[in-house]
């Protein structure tokens, strides 16, 4: 049974560019989660997609976007790179929202660089 | 009031030893309290969680503790491994957007 699944492991841009993250959730899950987590902290929350939507949103500017497809997987967008972007950025999945607060499963998430 | 406060930032056990972290919140809408565990290179790995009708769960060497009134739940890891060393995060949430603390970096000694 796959986790969950997030592409490339590593990614290096340059300020200004624009990235796409990808992230397949666990069989059987349909709502997934994106976070940052800066060096030495914790996760924090940027958005949750379920059925094709933005469910709810943390603290991030509008350069933060997403998407999610018919077969439950999600990409992350950032526009205009900023340097303080360098972060891992983690993907998890769980159950939809009938049924809240339903364990949230983590993939090993994308290591972003800008230079 | 979505701050989750963790202490100790590091902690060193030696073998077979307790560890102990603690977590504070203020957010009294917040209902389930799950604990992870992260190791280096990797994602978070959900280790135990709690939901606040209940003061104590266990699950293997793992208990959460939650206290209620004093807005407050703590992990403990009997008999301590090296295996064990990593770092640790507890979090909160009412609406499936969880809230972490700031992490405790366990080392374990044999």
């Amino acid at each position: 049974d796959a986790g969950v699944t997030q592409s490339p492991t590593h990614l290096i841009k340059t300020r200004g560019q624009q990235v796409t993250l990808r992230c397949s959730p666990k069989s059987g899950h349909d709502t997934v989660s994106w976070y940052q987590q800066a060096l030495g902290q914790g996760p924090q929350f940027i958005f949750q997609y379920y059925e094709e939507e933005e469910r709810q949103r943390g603290n991030f500017p509008d350069r933060f976007s997403g998407h999610q497809f018919p077969n439950y997987s999600s990409e992350l967008n950032v526009n205009a790179l900023l340097l303080g972007d360098s972060a891992l950025y983690l993907c998890a999945s769980s159950l939809g929202p009938g049924q809240v607060n339903q364990p949230q499963h983590f993939g090993d998430g994308t290591r972003l660089s800008i230079l | 009031q979505q701050q989750v406060k963790q202490s100790p930032q590091s902690l060193i056990v030696q073998k077979g030893g307790i560890s102990i972290i603690n977590c504070a919140y203020e957010n009294t809408a917040f209902d389930y309290f799950p604990w992870y565990q992260q190791f280096p290179g990797k994602g978070p790995a959900l280790l135990i969680a709690i939901r606040p009708d209940v003061s104590e769960k266990k699950e293997g060497r793992f208990t959460i503790s939650f206290n209620k009134s004093a807005k407050q739940f703590s992990l403990h890891i009997m008999d301590s491994q090296p295996g064990d060393s990593a770092t640790y995060f507890c979090a909160a949430s009412n609406t499936d957007k969880l809230i972490f603390g700031t992490g405790t970096r366990l080392q374990v000694f044999p």
